[in-house]
């Protein structure tokens, strides 16, 4: 499984933009690239995904990079119950392997 | 609607007894996980299901680990002899009939306490 590669830990300003970035040198074309996050004392939840093109949703911007070797989750103001663990991870559909291959991630601090 | 649910939220046992661990996926779901978190770690894979398919178990850590999925729905993670490296967070995780995607939906997780 192609791997990614998250900063331990960053901290932001509440109602600043976050900029959470992801490396993943290895990814193969057919990769999706997932974001999730874990609150908490809760289960992960799914926050975005995208193959090639950038993403927004509600929650977030997906930015991926050209070459697809990076990319980088884009919260656009901060609040303090986005403080999480967020977790980058790569899956190809086309494999047959449907398990996440979760990493350690990027443990996010908002300040007040 | 209703979310993944497990029980029991938390178990204490002690060491070497056995413990069976319960989820309930959403209803229509397809596809089952089983996820381990060690104490300030990542998601660590441990089963999937995928309808009437044989298993994925290549992340059980070891033969004292089993799960198994009833008609499809109801899925119980059971471990035997339990060891104090057993404790950790089993979270389970259901999602839709499979496309590119997958999201995965969450349970809140049973925290299981070994002593």
């Amino acid at each position: 499984d192609a791997k990614t590669t998250q900063p331990n830990s960053m901290e932001s300003n509440e109602e600043e933009p976050v900029h959470l970035p992801c490396n993943h040198s290895t990814i193969s074309g057919t990769d999706y690239i997932h974001w999730y996050r874990q609150l908490p004392s809760q289960g992960p939840e799914y926050v975005i995904h995208g193959l090639t093109s950038n993403v927004n949703n509600r929650m977030a911007s997906l930015a991926i990079a050209e070459d697809r070797k990076s990319s980088t989750l884009i919260l656009h103001r901060a609040t303090l119950r986005d403080a999480a663990v967020y977790y980058c991870i790569l899956r190809d559909p086309s494999s047959g392997t449907y398990k996440y291959i979760f990493g350690t991630g990027t443990r996010l601090k908002v300040l007040a | 609607g209703a979310g993944v649910s497990q029980s029991p939220s938390n178990k204490v046992t002690e060491k070497g007894k056995d413990v069976e661990l319960r989820c309930d996926p959403i209803s229509g779901h397809t596809a089952l996980y089983w996820y381990r978190q060690s104490l300030g770690q990542g998601l660590e894979f441990l089963i999937y299901f995928q309808g009437n398919s044989a298993p994925d178990k290549s992340g059980l850590p070891s033969d004292r680990f089993s799960a198994e999925r009833t008609g499809g729905s109801v899925s119980t993670l059971t471990i035997q002899r339990t060891q104090q490296e057993d404790s950790a967070v089993y979270l389970c995780a259901s999602s839709p009939p499979l496309g590119p995607y997958n999201e995965q939906f969450f349970g809140p997780g049973t925290r299981l306490t070994v002593l």
